[in-house]
């Protein structure tokens, strides 16, 4: 069946750090991957997204590539501010069934000053 | 800010009682989605709805019901409330297709005692 895998939380940075949160999935067909950014006492809201595989998405200074080879769309971004601090969440469309998203688990990331 | 509502936002209710959450949209999207965030479960969806009046399961529905006898209006009754569902409810609403995006609501934090 369709899952994600995301890596465990909460990850603690330091201001200006490299971020790397790891994300995974298991698919049939050829799914979009999504990354959502939920900001504290808020809903989600759409970081970035890509539909094909070696797409790249990007915004606000983060970025993640959809690898097939890997099954993978890590998020990356270069340096960390501590309004960045938010739980992301990894999520794939499935490509039946009515375009239904699956969800990680979401991983809080702490950045301090 | 995609136009979407819930409503109440916070609720304590006794266990056994039914209650009812409304999610109100003017985007005109035709799909509608409930979901409950649970720390470690990331999102999981309760139903959804494809149209006026068309609904389906999602992975935790049992104990909940929904209703779309409007575009812009779905609401979610937990028939009698359990403390197992005190959880915070998102609903969502997208457009047809892959790689659309999914916009949220606030959020309606829901407690029973």
């Amino acid at each position: 069946g369709n899952s994600v895998t995301q890596m465990e939380g909460p990850v603690t940075l330091s201001e200006e750090a490299f971020l790397t949160i790891n994300c995974t999935y298991t698919a049939t067909g050829y799914p979009s991957l999504f990354w959502y950014v939920q900001y504290p006492g808020e809903g989600l809201q759409l970081l970035l997204k890509a539909t094909k595989a070696d797409d790249k998405g990007s915004n606000k200074g983060f970025e993640a590539t959809y690898r097939k080879e890997t099954t993978s769309f890590h998020l990356e971004k270069g340096s960390v501010q501590v309004s960045d601090s938010a739980v992301y969440f990894c999520a794939l469309q499935r490509t039946n069934s009515n375009y239904q998203l699956i969800w990680g688990a979401g991983t809080k990331l702490i950045i301090k000053p | 800010d995609a136009g979407i509502t819930q409503s109440p936002r916070h609720k304590v209710t006794e266990t056994g009682t039914p209650v009812t959450l409304r999610c109100h949209q003017t985007e005109n999207h035709r799909y509608m989605y409930w979901y409950r965030q649970d720390p470690g479960h990331g999102l999981r969806l309760i139903h959804y709805s494809y149209g006026v009046k068309d609904t389906d399961k999602g992975e935790v529905s049992d104990g909940y019901s929904v209703s779309r006898s409007k575009t812009e209006d779905f609401l979610l009754t937990l028939e009698s409330a359990t403390s197992s569902q005190t959880s915070v409810y998102f609903c969502a609403i997208s457009e047809v297709g892959g790689g659309t995006e999914a916009f949220f609501g606030q959020g309606t934090r829901l407690t029973v005692v």
